[in-house]
C-alpha cells in the first residue's frame, strides 16, 4: 500500500463551482500534512499547512482527520486560475511523502 | 520563497555516463531532498539529508548517490545512468522536518 494515496481525478468543473480532493495516508504517526499545487512543467508551490483543527485560507479549507488517517482540500467558488494538479504530502519520519496529485480543470 | 537552484536544468546524457545533479540552498536550511517525478507516480523521494553529513534513503534510492559536504549544496549521482532514470528531478529544502518544503525550478534528465 501506498503512503499516501490520492483520487488522480481529472476533476472538470465549471467557474464557481465547489470541489473537494481526499488524501489518504498509511502511517499513523505522521505529524504534518501539507497541500501543494503544481502548474504544468513548474515546480511545486505550498498553497497551505494542515493543522488538527482545520484551518482556511479565503476559498480554501483544509481538513485534517487523524482517525480516518485522511486529509482533504475545499476550493469554493472556483477561478479559471485554479486549474492546476493538487498534491497532497504527509510526513511520516521527517521524510516528506507526496501522493500522486490530482488535476483539477476549472473551465468557463 | 527560499533560495534555491537547481543546475544543471536540462541535461541529455547517454547510458551508462555518470551523471551530477546539483541544488543549492541559500536559506540555511538543515534538511534537503532530492525528488523524480514521472507521469503516473507523482513525486517520489530519492533520498533526503538532515544535516551535513547524515543522509538517508528515500523510496526509490536505487541507483543514486547523494552528498552532502556543506549545508547549502546536496548533490545527487546517478553513478551509470539508465534509461529509466530519464525524470525530471527536483530538489527542495526546509529548514525542519516539520516545516513546509521550498523547491527548485527541477531539473530535466533524459537518458539516451
Amino acid at each position: 500500500r501506498k503512503e499516501v494515496e490520492q483520487d488522480p481525478g481529472p476533476f472538470n468543473v465549471p467557474e464557481g463551482a465547489t470541489v473537494a480532493f481526499n488524501c489518504t495516508y498509511s502511517n499513523s504517526a505522521s505529524q504534518s500534512f501539507f497541500w501543494y499545487r503544481q502548474d504544468c512543467r513548474k515546480e511545486p508551490k505550498l498553497l497551505m499547512s494542515v493543522y488538527s483543527s482545520g484551518n482556511e485560507d479565503g476559498r480554501f479549507t483544509a481538513q485534517l482527520n487523524r482517525a480516518s488517517q485522511y486529509i482533504s482540500l475545499l476550493i469554493r467558488d472556483s477561478k479559471l486560475s485554479d486549474s492546476a494538479t493538487y498534491l497532497c504530502v504527509v510526513n511520516p519520519r521527517g521524510d516528506m511523502r507526496f501522493g500522486a496529485g490530482t488535476r483539477l480543470t476549472v473551465k468557463p | 520563497d527560499a533560495g534555491i537552484t537547481q543546475s544543471p536544468r536540462h541535461k541529455v546524457t547517454e547510458t551508462g555516463t555518470p551523471v551530477t545533479l546539483r541544488c543549492h540552498q541559500t536559506e540555511n536550511h538543515r534538511y534537503m531532498y532530492w525528488y523524480r517525478q514521472d507521469p503516473g507516480h507523482g513525486l517520489r523521494l530519492i533520498h533526503y539529508s538532515y544535516g551535513v553529513k547524515d543522509t538517508d534513503k528515500g523510496e526509490v534510492s536505487d541507483g543514486y548517490s547523494v552528498s552532502r559536504s556543506k549545508t547549502e549544496d546536496f548533490l545527487l549521482t546517478l553513478e551509470s545512468a539508465t534509461s529509466s532514470q530519464t525524470s525530471v528531478y527536483f530538489c527542495a529544502s526546509s529548514g525542519t522536518g516539520d516545516s513546509p518544503l521550498h523547491f527548485g525550478n527541477g531539473t530535466r534528465l533524459t537518458v539516451t
